[in-house]
């Protein structure tokens, strides 16, 4: 089973803030790597795929980058409802398919 | 637009059955993978099952093979999580989700809102 390991667990910013989350596997996913976005009570929202590839309507200001074991989801500039718990998944090696723990972004 | 909506949550006790459906609308329902994911309380989000667009694959998590039977019914547009032998531990929002690609190895685009199943004497 592949382990994905998110850092940091908690990231404190403000608003217009670049946010630089990181999604480490156990072992390589290629690019097959997503982010997910959780507000409190809600589901969550896919807004990357494959490693870099934007979701359907979420702004550019999300981005993703990696491949291999190592990801990064940058957020360039924070806005008031970017402030959520974010996890990424693995889809390379499955089943399981497998979540990371989560980093929750909040306001400092 | 596409719509996600469970049902069947509830309280239930330890050792008991319970069975989750997912009504979908607004996509091509058999062509899509679908899988169930669930949260504990206060918890990160963890895979139980998958099944690819046909139905005839279905793949679990190791915590609960065995227990979780998974399955849809394409003319329904309805996705089932039937649930056996029930643990306090199996306690969690469980929410269906659409998979991006027929098969079961895909990211999740559009998820239900959830149903709360509570495992409790």
């Amino acid at each position: 089973e592949i382990v994905l390991t998110q850092s940091p667990a908690t990231l404190s910013l403000s608003p217009g803030d670049r946010a630089t989350l990181s999604c480490r596997a156990s072992q390589s996913v290629s690019t097959y790597l997503a982010w997910y976005q959780q507000k409190p009570g809600q589901s969550p929202r896919l807004l990357i795929y494959d490693a870099s590839h934007r979701a359907t309507g979420i702004p550019a200001r999300f981005s993703g980058s990696g491949s291999g074991t190592d990801f990064t989801l940058t957020i360039s500039s924070l806005e008031p409802e970017d402030f959520a718990v974010y996890y990424c998944q693995q889809r390379n090696n499955w089943p399981p398919l497998t979540f990371g723990g989560g980093t929750r972004v909040e306001i400092k | 637009e596409v719509q996600l909506v469970e049902s069947g949550g509830g309280l239930v006790q330890p050792g008991g059955s319970l069975r989750l459906s997912c009504t979908a609308s607004g996509f091509s329902f058999s062509n899509y993978a679908m899988g169930w994911v669930r949260q504990a309380p206060g918890k990160g989000l963890e895979w139980v099952s998958g099944i690819g667009g046909s139905g005839a694959a279905t793949y679990y998590a190791d915590s609960v093979k065995g227990r979780f039977t998974m399955s849809r019914d394409n003319s329904k547009n309805t996705l089932y999580l039937q649930m056996s032998s029930l643990r306090a531990e199996d306690t969690a929002v469980y929410f269906c989700a659409k998979g991006s690609y027929f098969g079961s190895g895909t990211h999740f685009d559009y998820w239900g809102q959830g149903t709360l199943v509570t495992v409790s004497s």
